[in-house]
């Protein structure tokens, strides 16, 4: 069964404070790993997907990189509208085509 | 494109009574997918569908939960009989390809007393 597991569940920085939230997955076989951003009262927001260990991308002050066993996710001198929870999930090479998600890191960036 | 579209956006509901859930996907999006999140347990999977085919459901908790597609641009969750318990945030998402991650809807928040 697949198994993804965030950490830590709440952070609260001041703003320009970096730091990295983290993601541990157990999958039978990896087709892409996923990172989305919600807001209260929103559907999740696609941020991005990552294949295979040593990727990485960028988007403004974040950045997710990805190993065989975690994924990352880096937030650079960040800003009070980061503020949200951060889901990761995976797609797994079960056969399913399903994610599964963890479930979240609460981010509170203070002014 | 509007995007996934639910509604209703809050349904409060006596225990007992039937629920109905909506969902318009995105155009062109052969994958739709219906997800309960709570508190306690995240964002769970409960059913997706291809090409208007269910194709996994091992995620409905009970026989109380039913879903359909009958066309490629509408999607039902019913709950009959709802129950205290089904309280939770339901959300739609659709994909043209899960490999390329999923749009969600604004979903549905359910609230059964």
């Amino acid at each position: 069964e697949d198994q993804v597991t965030q950490s830590p569940e709440a952070l609260r920085l001041q703003e320009g404070e970096s730091s990295s939230l983290n993601c541990s997955y157990t999958v039978s076989g990896l087709r892409g790993l996923f990172w989305y951003r919600q807001d209260p009262g929103k559907g999740p927001e696609f941020l991005f997907t990552l294949y295979s260990a040593g990727e990485e991308k960028e988007k403004e002050r974040l950045k997710a990189t990805l190993t065989k066993k975690e994924s990352f996710l880096h937030i650079t001198a960040p800003k009070p509208e980061d503020s949200a929870t951060y889901l990761c999930a995976v797609h797994s090479g079960g056969g399913a085509d399903g994610l599964t998600f963890g479930k979240g890191t609460h981010l509170i960036i203070q002014p | 494109d509007a995007g996934v579209i639910q509604s209703p956006r809050h349904e409060v509901t006596e225990m007992g009574q039937e629920v109905t859930l909506r969902c318009k996907p995105i155009s062109g999006h052969d994958y739709l997918f219906w997800y309960r999140q709570t508190m306690m347990r995240g964002l769970e999977l409960l059913i997706y569908f291809n090409n208007n085919v269910p194709i996994d459901d091992s995620g409905m908790p009970e026989d109380r939960f039913s879903a359909k597609m009958p066309n490629a641009s509408f999607s039902t969750l019913k709950i009959q009989p709802s129950e205290p318990r089904d309280s939770a945030v339901y959300f739609c998402a659709s994909s043209f390809s899960p490999s390329y991650g999923y749009t969600f809807g604004s979903g549905t928040r359910l609230t059964v007393v």
